[in-house]
């Protein structure tokens, strides 16, 4: 079956660097993305990796191995409004998204 | 402008009513979908609708059913309601099936008592 794992939750200190971690199973890669999403709001696309390597979009970087099947999310100086959940998704073969279940991130001053 | 709206966002109901939740983006976009977001806030894919092509997931029962009146709206229509069904329903829309990020609308609780 096909399969993202992520963190459950993480917790983070306002100004500090935090690293969230997927792992995927799929049939077939077509494409990696990372969303966040509020508490109550919809997913907000943040990143999109294909090729192996780190893309890097202001304070939020994402990397990704094809190879291990492993991506991360990367946010620098952390402020307290990015407190939420971060969702790692992976288009398969057939070009349909599978979604992890989201790392909560608690940010605290 | 709102990209991609749905409506209601909040829905209650009675087990074995029928509802609909109504969903339109002004993006141009080809694709739309919906996703239901349960307590354990997994996303999952219900439906992937373009002009061609209706995708259902297999484990979508048929009491859930998509109505595209154009490309621009997507409907879900859920008959005789369970409690199980309640759950955050999102609509998105994206360009094509490739590589383009999926644009969501705001969501719709819905809550069968």
């Amino acid at each position: 079956g096909q399969n993202i794992d992520q963190p459950t939750e993480m917790t983070a200190t306002e100004g500090a660097i935090v690293q969230i971690n997927c792992t995927y199973q799929t049939s077939g890669f077509n494409g990696l993305f990372w969303y966040q999403q509020h508490a109550g709001e919809a997913p907000t696309f943040l990143s999109y990796n294909v090729l192996d390597g780190l893309e890097e979009k202001g304070r939020f970087s994402s990397f990704l191995s094809r190879s291990k099947g492993y991506s991360y999310l990367l946010l620098k100086e952390l402020q307290m409004k990015d407190s939420a959940s971060y969702l790692c998704a992976v288009r398969d073969s057939n070009y349909q998204l599978i979604w992890g279940a989201g790392t909560k991130l608690i940010i605290k001053p | 402008d709102t990209a991609v709206s749905q409506t209601p966002k909040y829905l209650v109901t009675q087990m074995g009513n029928d509802k609909s939740i109504k969903c339109e983006q002004n993006l141009g976009h080809d694709t739309m979908y919906w996703y239901k977001q349960d307590s354990k806030k997994f996303l999952k894919i219900m439906f992937s609708y373009n002009n061609k092509e209706l995708i259902i997931n297999e484990t979508v029962p048929n009491r859930f059913s998509p109505k595209s009146p154009d490309k621009a709206h997507l409907n879900l229509h859920i008959n005789s309601l369970e409690l199980g069904d309640s759950a955050v329903y999102f609509c998105a829309s994206s360009q094509g099936s490739g590589v383009t990020e999926a644009f969501f609308g705001q969501g719709t609780r819905l809550t069968v008592v």
